[in-house]
């Protein structure tokens, strides 16, 4: 089962624009990550946010974590048709074990 | 490109048959991952190796099994394959037990059970 759930499901947005992705969890986690994967190929790691943190930069990525709501965002920046992909959020839930619950992703389209 | 290999990248198999993917970890990293991913949804945890040993496993019945050798690379093997096996098969690889880790993933076997 998953443990939580992304949304929208489903973005499509301008070259140029920022596009935010929310992902929601069930139970205490952790860490909390953020991969990317295009057209059902191997996920690539974008960031990696621990329980006590609230808040990550990686270049054009932005990513939140409020623990007490159990959620998450992912920001990203003056999109690029490249940034088109699906994003998922993963869960590692006790003792950074690296067993990741996976949400079911949002599936982001940047026109050109 | 994670170093994280997979193979065979697509394979089709009937019914009932028997299946054994593949994957050769990142160098240096100890622990190999397996999950499951059907069309349009989230990974799902198999289970993980640590070691050469099994270290947690998902909600999968015994028909999936895996091992994971002395130079830490792993097999995945199902059993009696069902239609709702289809799905990529994806495995990812860490270092060490401990400590929140990074996973890397390999590209994926995409597998069609007909």
């Amino acid at each position: 089962s998953q443990q939580g759930e992304e949304d929208p499901q489903a973005l499509s947005i301008q070259e140029g624009e920022n596009a935010t992705m929310n992902c929601s969890y069930k139970t205490s986690i952790n860490n909390l990550q953020w991969y990317r994967q295009n057209s059902g190929r191997g996920l690539v790691h974008l960031i990696l946010i621990r329980s006590n943190e609230r808040e990550k930069h990686s270049g054009r990525l932005r990513v939140t974590l409020d623990t007490s709501k159990k959620s998450s965002s992912l920001l990203i920046t003056a999109s690029r048709a490249a940034d088109t992909a699906s994003y998922f959020c993963a869960t590692d839930r006790s003792s950074n074990t690296g067993k990741l619950i996976f949400g079911q992703g949002t599936t982001l389209q940047v026109k050109p | 490109e994670t170093g994280v290999t997979q193979s065979p990248t697509h394979l089709i198999k009937t019914r009932g048959q028997q299946v054994t993917l593949r994957c050769s970890s990142q160098s240096g990293h100890n622990t190999v991952s397996w999950y499951q991913q059907a069309l349009g949804q989230g990974p799902q945890f198999i289970f993980q190796y640590y070691r050469e040993e099994e270290n947690g496993r998902g909600n999968f019945p015994p028909r999936f099994s895996g091992l994971q050798f002395p130079n830490y690379s792993s097999e995945l093997n199902v059993n009696a394959l069902e239609l709702d096996d289809s799905a990529l098969y994806l495995c990812a690889s860490s270092f060490e037990k401990g400590g929140a880790k990074t996973q890397y993933f390999g590209p994926g076997t995409r597998l069609l059970v007909l």
